[in-house]
């Protein structure tokens, strides 16, 4: 599990805020991905980033703003959140992107509550 | 489309006793097929992985899942329950017709209790 860290693990904000998600791989993967797992509700995939391109985006609000700066780092950038936002945000990579059998390794994930 | 149903959202045991966790799917083409556990307050851990070939996998931590394509299950089992055991289960799957592009959905999870 030290493969992928996440920071911070908990944060709180109100809806005006701006905060930042960092995510970083010590896997040498080449993709990498946030996930956003509700109480109930299945993990739903966020953005997929390959070889620091974003590859995919699965109609997310725009007050989510993904960055990739590089293959070992993934940001998101948060603003102008809303209640229902809260949630754990899973950060996970995997080796050669996001296809077939690939196995994908998650981080321990940051719990965010938006008041 | 990709699915994957997890029909129990809990189950107990009794530690000792073996565990079945259950986990449908359904695809265009063929799945791959991942099991992961998460811990409270924690990501989620892969343990095991179908591709193809052998339709019995054998995993992390003593766990193993046997592929059946008639049935289209996927369920992950243990000869004797841990009290460590006790987790969060998730169920994955990726079609490999392209269809689901680079979803890898996942099911709502399976919560097991293993009663000591």
């Amino acid at each position: 599990e030290t493969g992928v860290t996440q920071t911070p693990r908990h944060l709180v904000m109100g809806m005006t805020n701006k905060k930042s998600l960092k995510c970083e791989q010590h896997l040498g993967h080449n993709a990498m991905y946030w996930y956003k797992q509700s109480a109930k509700k299945p993990l739903e995939l966020m953005f997929v980033y390959s070889l620091e391109e974003r590859v995919e985006n699965n109609s997310v609000p725009s007050r989510f703003s993904p960055e990739c700066p590089n293959s070992s780092h993934l940001f998101l950038h948060l603003h102008t959140l809303q209640p229902e936002d809260s949630a754990l945000y899973l950060c996970a990579s995997s080796q050669d992107g996001p296809v077939e059998g690939e196995t994908q390794y998650f981080g321990p994930g940051t719990r965010l509550l938006v008041l | 489309a990709q699915s994957v149903a997890q029909p129990e959202d809990q189950v107990n045991v009794a530690e000792g006793n073996p565990l079945t966790v259950k986990c449908t799917y359904s695809v265009s083409g063929n799945p791959y097929l991942f099991w992961y556990v998460q811990y409270p307050n924690r990501g989620l851990q892969f343990l095991l992985k179908y591709i193809t070939g052998d339709n019995l996998v054998k995993g992390s931590y003593g766990f193993e899942a046997e592929f059946n394509k008639s049935q289209t299950s996927f369920h992950l089992k243990k000869p004797s329950a841990l009290v460590s055991d006790s987790a969060l289960y998730f169920c994955a799957v990726r079609d490999d017709s392209g269809a689901g592009s680079y979803q890898l959905t996942f099911g709502k999870g399976t919560k097991l209790s293993v009663i000591p």
